[in-house]
């Protein structure tokens, strides 16, 4: 599986307060994403990082931020949770096959209930 | 706009029939599409394209790609309820910083 750990894997919160999830890599991948699993949804993007201390923006990024201070963490931040955050949250890293292309492989997932 | 859609959205079938499940795309400077399978966790990786019509097998489980029509196929073959799950189909789009973009998925449910 890539070698990568979340944590915590469940977590229940209460609305307002500050949430970090984390997401460990030991394979030194340099791509690394956060995602969120919704019914109806799919998978989106909240946010990416391309490189220590480099990140940018998904598509549903509002409400969340991000850290990467070291190539093997990459951590998820809800500065003050909201019920609309609660989710499964999924941690991916982006590895090269020998054709070439990109695959993204996905960590174990993050159940966040924001009560 | 750069997206994925999967049809049919949910699909319920008997074990032993054979499903066909549908990806399109409009990804911009197009290299591959993936399939996954998520059962109740994280989604595994099935199939890469990247050839169109180059038909990728494993075992009852096969894939195609369509790059003139813009869009690939699914085919499960002879459906077990281990079939049972989303699947998944992902484009990357190596202009916006490697992203994924995914489809909603097909939930598909094999009844015995």
């Amino acid at each position: 599986d890539a070698g990568i750990t979340q944590s915590p894997r469940h977590k229940v919160t209460e609305t307002g307060t500050p949430v970090t999830l984390r997401c460990h890599q030991t394979e030194n991948h340099r791509y690394m994403y956060w995602y969120r699993q919704d019914p109806g949804h799919g998978l989106r993007l909240i946010h990416y990082s391309y490189g220590v201390k480099d990140t940018d923006k998904g598509e549903v990024s509002d409400g969340y931020s991000v850290s990467r201070s070291k190539t093997e963490d990459f951590l998820l931040t809800l500065e003050s949770a909201t019920s609309s955050q609660t989710s499964v949250y999924f941690c991916a890293i982006s590895e090269r096959r020998s054709s070439g292309a990109n695959v993204l492989t996905f960590g174990a997932g993050s159940r966040l209930t924001v009560l | 706009e750069d997206k994925v859609v999967q049809s049919p959205l949910s699909l319920v079938v008997h074990e032993g029939d054979t499903v066909t499940l549908n990806c399109s795309y409009e990804v911009t400077n197009f290299r591959s599409l993936l399939w996954y399978k998520q059962e109740k966790k994280a989604p595994t990786f099935l199939f890469m394209l990247t050839s169109s019509g180059i038909e990728k097998k494993s075992g009852r489980l096969s894939s195609i790609l369509d790059k003139k029509e813009l869009f690939s196929i699914l085919n499960i073959t002879a459906t077990q309820t281990g079939d049972s799950a989303i699947y998944l189909c992902a484009v990357p789009q190596f202009d916006t910083g490697n992203q994924f973009y995914f489809g909603t998925g097909t939930s598909l449910t094999v009844i015995p």
